[in-house]
Parts: C-alpha cells; sequence; structure tokens
C-alpha cells in the first residue's frame, strides 16, 4: 500500500521570505503522479501544483514549485515571496496512474503553514 | 461555472436518524468519489463510482453507502449514524479519459453526529 507522510505538523514564515514543506512517500509503483493541495480557513482544496513521475523536471507555478527526487520519493513544495493568503494547511498526495479505476488519492496528514507580516 | 456542489454544507444530527449529504457536478464527469477528513489523519476514500451503475469500496467503506443513477450526481448515505463519522466529508469528481489528472473538489460537508 501507498503512504504518504508529511514530517512537519506546523510551520511559519514571514512574510515574503521563502518557505519549503517537505512530503515523502512510498510506493512500488513506477508511474504516478504527486500533488500539492492548500486548504484555507475556508475548507476548500485548491490544487497547488502536478507533477508527473515520468517527467524529471520539476513542476513551476507561479511563486510554487517543487523538487522531485524519484529515488528519493521525495516530493518538497517550495512558495517564494510568501504571501499572508498562503496560510494554510497543505496536503501532499500521491496517485498511481494506472489502479483500475479508483481514482484514489493518498494523502499524507498535512502541514499547517502561518505567514506572519 | 464548472464546479462540484455538496449540500448540505453544514449538518447536526443524532444517532441513528438516516442522511444523505448530495454531490452533483457539471462537468460530465465519469469519476466521482468521496473522502473524509479527520484531523492528523488527511482524507481518507469512503466509495468511488467509475460511472453511472458502477461504484466500488475505498478505504473506509464501513457505515456509508452510495449511489449513481445519474452521470452528475452521487449522494453519500448514512443510514445510521454514530458519533465516529463525526468528520469533514468531500465529494470530488475526474475526467481521466481526457488527459487531465486532477480531481475537482467540492465545498466540503462538516457532519457533526451527537
Amino acid at each position: 500500500a501507498q503512504t504518504v507522510t508529511q514530517s512537519q505538523p506546523e510551520m511559519s514564515v514571514q512574510e515574503a521570505e521563502t518557505v519549503t514543506l517537505s512530503c515523502t512517500y512510498d510506493t512500488s509503483e513506477n508511474n504516478y503522479y504527486l500533488f500539492w493541495y492548500k486548504q484555507p480557513p475556508s475548507r476548500q482544496m485548491i490544487l497547488v501544483i502536478r507533477q508527473e513521475a515520468y517527467k524529471q523536471q520539476n513542476a513551476t507555478e507561479n511563486r510554487f514549485s517543487v523538487n522531485f527526487q524519484k529515488a528519493a520519493k521525495s516530493f518538497s513544495l517550495k512558495i517564494s515571496d510568501s504571501q499572508l493568503g498562503d496560510t494554510a494547511m497543505y496536503f501532499c498526495a500521491f496517485m498511481p496512474a494506472f489502479q483500475g479505476g479508483s481514482e484514489k488519492l493518498v494523502f499524507g496528514k498535512g502541514t499547517k503553514l502561518t505567514v506572519n507580516p | 461555472e464548472a464546479q462540484v456542489t455538496q449540500n448540505p454544507r453544514y449538518l447536526i444530527t443524532v444517532t441513528g436518524k438516516k442522511l444523505t449529504v448530495t454531490c452533483s457536478q457539471n462537468m460530465n464527469h465519469e469519476y466521482m468519489s468521496w473522502y473524509r477528513q479527520d484531523p492528523g489523519l488527511g482524507l481518507r476514500q469512503i466509495y468511488y463510482s467509475m460511472n453511472v451503475e458502477v461504484t466500488d469500496k475505498g478505504d473506509v467503506p464501513e457505515g456509508y453507502k452510495v449511489s449513481r443513477k445519474e452521470k452528475r450526481n452521487f449522494p453519500l448515505i448514512l443510514e445510521s449514524p454514530s458519533p465516529n463519522q463525526t468528520s469533514l466529508y468531500f465529494c470530488a469528481s475526474s475526467s481521466p479519459g481526457t488527459g487531465k489528472v486532477e480531481q475537482f473538489f467540492g465545498p466540503g460537508t462538516r457532519l457533526t453526529v451527537l
């Protein structure tokens, strides 16, 4: 069974600084997808960034980028120029490319990020 | 606007009183899922559906039922709710056949069972 581990339950960062959230996963699959979701106080689940395992290039979305290390099974999220609106719970998630139709996302327990003014 | 809607958004009920949480999507997605979110556990899949009349259990199906009679709707049924089903519930939909690997989540339903 796949597992996702987020080792930092809580983190804080000063506005405009950079912060990195850690995520490791365990799988025997070779083809899969990794995601970071943001959950602000509104509770809405918002996709921040997605990485395909077969792509060596790290995904980026504006101020958000990932460091994907396939051999190490590591998938960290870097937030640059942190903004107050980045304050949220962040979930790392894994999904095998082929899983018989369940489309199941396996989530980590989350990291609560607070951006301080 | 493409979206997944859930109703109700908040619900307080008592043990044993049957309830249904509705989920509807307007994106013509084949796949729909229900997740529950509990503190310190992240989100876990309860049930999923690959298409109309095709449903199967996820990781935590005990105490729940689902149905998929129409492509857009995927209600979650708790026939005899218990306090351990107090949780935040999310419905999600996706259409992997389009090549887009992304699940769209509803706004969540906060359920409290007394």
